[in-house]
C-alpha cells in the first residue's frame, strides 16, 4: 500500500546535539517528499521538500535526502536549539493525495 | 496575506449530534484539503475539494461530508457523532494544478464529543 512511516516520539535532545528523525515511506511511482513541523499552538507548516530521487531538501539547518533505493527521506539537523520543540511530520504526494507520517514530537532541553 | 482560517476554533458535542466546520483558504487557492488529527494517530487525510468539486476521499464513513463553496472556502460535516470523532480538524490549501505545491494549513477546529 501506499503509506509514510516515521520514527516514533517523544524524542529528547540537549542543545546544540544532532538529531536525526527517520522517515520511510512505500509508494507506487515516483512521489515528491516533504517534512511539515507544527508549532505549539500553531498549525503546520512546510519545513522542506524534494520532489525527485537524490534532491536534497534544506531550510533552517535541516537537511533531508530523497533516497531512493532504501526509499527515506530522514531528517537531520547539526546543532538543535530548544526552539526547535515541535512536532515534525513526514508526508509524501503522489496522485494528487498527501499521505502524512503520524509525527515525531521533539523535545529540545536547554 | 491572511492565512488559511478556521471556526470555531474549539467545540463541544454529544454523541449523535451533527457539527459543521469552515474553512476558508489563502486568496488565490482553489485546493482545499481536510485531515483529521486524532491523538497519537497522526493525520488523516479526509476530503480534497478543488474548484468546487470533491476530488478524492480518504477512508471515512459517508457521515463525514463536505463541499466547496463558488468562493474557494469549505465546510466539513459530520453527522451521528460518535467518542472517537474527538480530534483536531485541520484544513489546508494550496495552488491549483497538477504539480506538488505546498499545502498551507489553517490552526485546526478541535471537537470534543462527550
Amino acid at each position: 500500500g501506499n503509506s509514510v512511516t516515521q520514527m516514533e516520539g517523544p524524542v529528547t535532545l540537549s542543545e546544540e546535539a544532532f538529531l536525526t528523525i527517520n522517515c520511510t515511506y512505500t509508494a507506487t511511482g515516483y512521489p515528491s517528499l516533504f517534512w511539515y513541523v507544527q508549532y505549539p499552538g500553531e498549525g503546520l507548516q512546510l519545513l522542506l521538500k524534494a520532489t525527485k530521487a537524490d534532491d536534497k531538501g534544506s531550510n533552517k539547518g535541516f537537511e533531508a535526502t530523497y533516497r531512493k533505493e532504501t526509499t527515506s527521506f530522514h531528517l537531520e539537523k547539526g546543532s538543535v536549539q530548544v526552539s526547535d520543540s515541535a512536532v515534525y511530520f513526514c508526508a509524501r504526494y503522489n496522485f494528487n493525495k498527501f499521505y502524512f507520517g503520524s509525527g515525531t514530537k521533539l523535545n529540545v532541553k536547554p | 496575506e491572511a492565512g488559511v482560517t478556521q471556526s470555531p476554533t474549539h467545540l463541544i458535542k454529544t454523541r449523535g449530534q451533527q457539527v459543521t466546520l469552515r474553512c476558508s483558504p489563502i486568496s488565490g487557492h482553489t485546493s482545499v484539503y481536510w485531515y483529521q488529527q486524532a491523538l497519537g494517530l497522526g493525520l488523516q487525510f479526509l476530503l480534497w475539494y478543488d474548484e468546487g468539486e470533491e476530488r478524492n476521499r480518504g477512508n471515512f464513513p459517508p457521515r463525514f461530508s463536505g463541499r466547496q463553496f463558488p468562493n474557494y472556502s469549505s465546510e466539513l460535516n459530520v453527522n451521528a457523532l460518535e467518542l472517537e470523532d474527538s480530534a483536531l480538524y485541520l484544513c489546508a490549501s494550496s495552488l491549483p494544478g497538477v504539480a506538488p505545491g505546498e499545502l498551507f494549513f489553517g490552526e485546526g477546529s478541535r471537537l470534543t464529543v462527550l
